[in-house]
């Protein structure tokens, strides 16, 4: 199966708003409601953020939010802080032996 | 409070075999699939295979250079990594993640990775 296809890089300033998309195709993204999200800070192992779509587990900020529309995933962050920088990862179900497949990661640069 | 905890570092030459484990602890292992992930040094997340402790079902990813295997072990609630013959381009970080399945699909928590450098 193919990667996920997410920008390499965005970027922006404390404070304000950034959205990642993750397109997919109607075989994973668009045929489940499971896309997940995985924040990994430099130097650390990956962290769930954002499940099935749009749920936050306990303790992630409600900064993190999720949505999905056709084959294409979105993780909007708020509030941007300098601890939000990193690699961020979406992350889909393939429909088959309980599989899933990342993105490629987008690295998020808060100026 | 569940906790994936990993093997440490290796260091390995090309040919060699090794397994490095991830222990786990916090939850009912048997009836939880764990989930072994590669990433490459600078790139991104690959998922390499699932195991099913209860039973030892396992379920492989295509992926290149995939030549290894995954088990577990119900009586140390430990899974395990290995290859019989590893090569250069084995050289990653190996994490574990437990997933959550069913009417839903996630991996939390995930083990700290362990480092694998394969050279001569």
């Amino acid at each position: 199966q193919s990667v996920l296809t997410q920008p390499a890089s965005v970027s922006g300033s404390p404070g304000q708003s950034i959205t990642i998309s993750c397109t997919g195709t109607n075989s994973d993204v668009g045929a489940y409601p499971y896309v997940s999200w995985y924040q990994q800070l430099p130097d650390t192992a990956p962290k769930l953020i954002i499940y099935d779509v749009s749920r936050r587990p306990s303790g992630v900020s409600s900064r993190f939010s999720g949505s999905k529309s056709g084959n294409t995933a979105s993780l909007t962050v708020s509030g941007l802080q300098s601890e939000d920088e990193g690699h961020y990862y979406c992350m889909s179900y393939i429909g088959y032996n309980l599989l899933g497949v990342f993105g490629g990661g987008t690295r998020l640069t808060v100026l | 409070e569940v906790q994936l905890v990993q093997s440490g570092p290796e260091m390995r030459k090309p040919g060699d075999s090794l397994k490095i484990f991830c222990k786990t602890s916090g939850y009912y292992f048997p009836t939880s699939w764990i989930v072994w992930l590669r990433q490459k040094p600078g790139k991104g997340l690959e998922w390499m295979a699932n195991v099913y402790p209860a039973d030892s079902d396992t379920r492989y990813n295509t992926i290149e250079g995939g030549q290894f295997t995954v088990s577990a072990d119900k009586s140390t609630d430990t899974a395990f990594l290995q290859w019989d013959r590893l090569a250069a381009s084995d050289s990653a970080t190996y994490y574990c993640a437990r997933l959550g399945s069913g009417t839903t699909f996630w991996l939390d928590p995930w083990g700290q990775g362990t480092p694998v450098t394969v050279s001569s």
